[in-house]
């Protein structure tokens, strides 16, 4: 079965450091697509990232950049120089292409990040 | 261009009751889906909607039921509410017709509580 586990919960860090952000999933899909949303307060997700399972391409854009191993089944998320409007609750998800699964997102529980002025 | 939007933005209800929550997609997307985000449990899929049709639905029982109407926007009905119905509910919407390979771009949500 599908799953995404990210691991740390609860992140803090002090304005302009960098950090990472670990998501671990498990498919049995060849076919798949990862993406990262982040919610503030506010509660509105926000789509950041997608990537396809053949793209293994890195990605930055930005202060964001984004690792992506299918030999380890990961797909982590870097902030650099980090920012007080960072902070958020950030999720990772897997959509696959089997039916009855193509239509929903698998989340994370998500990991809370704090960014300290 | 306008995103999702949802309403109402907060919801307080008895047991017992029945709730109706509401969801507009971005303009041009077909495709609008419901999730839940109760506390403990993360974000867990509902429904999916496309083309006015009910495609594909979590692990959640039949008291929980929608339908999309022919501008594409959609309602959430919960029947006979219970204390663990109390969570953030969030509608996304997509270009597409809900393939893998969508995008869905989530409103802000409508925070039901149950009293």
């Amino acid at each position: 079965a599908q799953k995404v586990t990210q691991a740390q919960t609860e992140i803090s860090v002090v304005e302009k450091e960098d950090v990472t952000l670990d998501c671990v999933y498990e498919t049995r899909d060849t076919t798949y697509y990862l993406f990262w949303y982040k919610q503030p307060p506010s509660g509105e997700l926000v789509f950041l990232i997608r990537r396809n399972s053949f793209d293994e391409q890195n990605e930055i854009s930005g202060r964001y950049s984004w690792n992506f191993q299918k030999s380890t089944s990961s797909f982590n998320f870097t902030i650099t120089a980090s920012q007080v409007v960072d902070s958020a609750v950030y999720f990772c998800a897997l959509s696959e292409a089997r039916t009855g699964a193509n239509s929903k997102l698998t989340f994370g529980k998500g990991i809370t990040l704090s960014v300290r002025p | 261009e306008a995103g999702v939007t949802q309403s109402p933005t907060h919801l307080i209800k008895t047991r017992g009751q029945q709730v109706t929550l509401r969801c507009s997609p971005i303009s041009g997307h077909t495709s609008v889906y419901w999730y839940q985000q109760a506390l403990g449990l993360g974000l867990q899929f509902l429904l999916w909607y496309d083309e006015g049709e009910e495609r594909n639905r979590g692990n959640f029982p039949p008291r929980f039921s929608g339908r999309q109407f022919p501008n594409y926007s959609s309602e959430l009905n919960v029947n006979a509410l219970e204390l663990e119905d109390s969570a953030l509910y969030l509608c996304a919407s997509s270009l597409g017709s809900g393939g893998f390979t969508d995008t869905q771009y989530f409103g802000p949500g409508t925070r039901l509580t149950v009293l």
